[in-house]
């Protein structure tokens, strides 16, 4: 079945930066899209961007640009977000979805998430 | 960017009766092209990721069971939990697919009165 599962969990001080991963299995890994989306503690979910597997081309979040990459491994099928000059407020679970359709569908399944703690 | 407008922000039902949320956009969701709402409802419990209930904001998952439903079309939309089970406790998202950024609406919790 289709699965996809996150790295664990990280601590992280101010202004450091964290790599989350997501492998994936279960279908052909470059014809869906994956989509990064987080949790703040007590908050809701906020989408953060879209990348495609295929090429590795991606879509961010205005909120996240410049600080968010998205980055793809065809040979292991795993998906990569990377978030630098981290702060407080980015503590959050974060999540990795793919996408239903092609970047116009919505996101099943959802990896387990991996909780990022930011503090000093 | 489209914003989702939930509410309530939370609601607690006795066992058996019905629950229903409301989710409004700020732009309708409605594809002109194929005649689909681009909205679909989560379920989202406490250290599991959130789960898809319903798509196309009235086609129920497979596996969902029917007591939830969804309706509505445009800019508003309602998910309604026909007879709220002890398992049905969690917070429950819209979100819009039409355009990027995807956006949530805030969530409304469903608690047990």
């Amino acid at each position: 079945q289709v699965q996809l599962v996150q790295s664990g969990a990280e601590v992280r001080e101010p202004g450091a930066s964290v790599k989350v991963s997501c492998k994936t299995s279960g279908y052909t890994f470059i014809s869906y899209y994956i989509n990064w989306v987080r949790q703040a503690p007590g908050q809701g979910l906020e989408w953060m961007g879209i990348i495609n597997p295929s090429g590795g081309s991606t879509n961010y979040a205005r909120k996240f640009q410049g600080r968010v990459t998205m980055t793809r491994d065809t040979s292991t099928r795993t998906v990569y977000m990377e978030l630098s000059s981290l702060r407080s407020e980015d503590t959050a679970v974060y999540y990795c979805a793919r996408d239903t359709n092609m970047g116009l569908g919505w996101f099943d399944p959802w990896g387990q998430g991996t909780l990022v703690t930011v503090f000093s | 960017d489209i914003v989702m407008t939930q509410s309530p922000d939370s609601l607690a039902v006795s066992l058996g009766e019905r629950a229903t949320i409301n989710c409004k956009s700020s732009q309708n969701v409605l594809s002109s092209s194929n005649n689909k709402n681009y909205l679909v409802w989560y379920q989202h419990k406490p250290g599991q990721p959130p789960k898809v209930l319903i798509y196309w904001a009235s086609t129920r998952e497979s596996g969902v069971p029917d007591r939830f439903s969804g309706s509505g079309s445009g800019t508003d939309f309602t998910l309604t939990i026909s007879s709220l089970q002890a398992e049905d406790v969690a917070v429950y998202y819209c979100q819009q697919h039409y355009s990027t950024p995807r956006t949530f609406g805030q969530g409304t919790k469903v608690e047990i009165k």
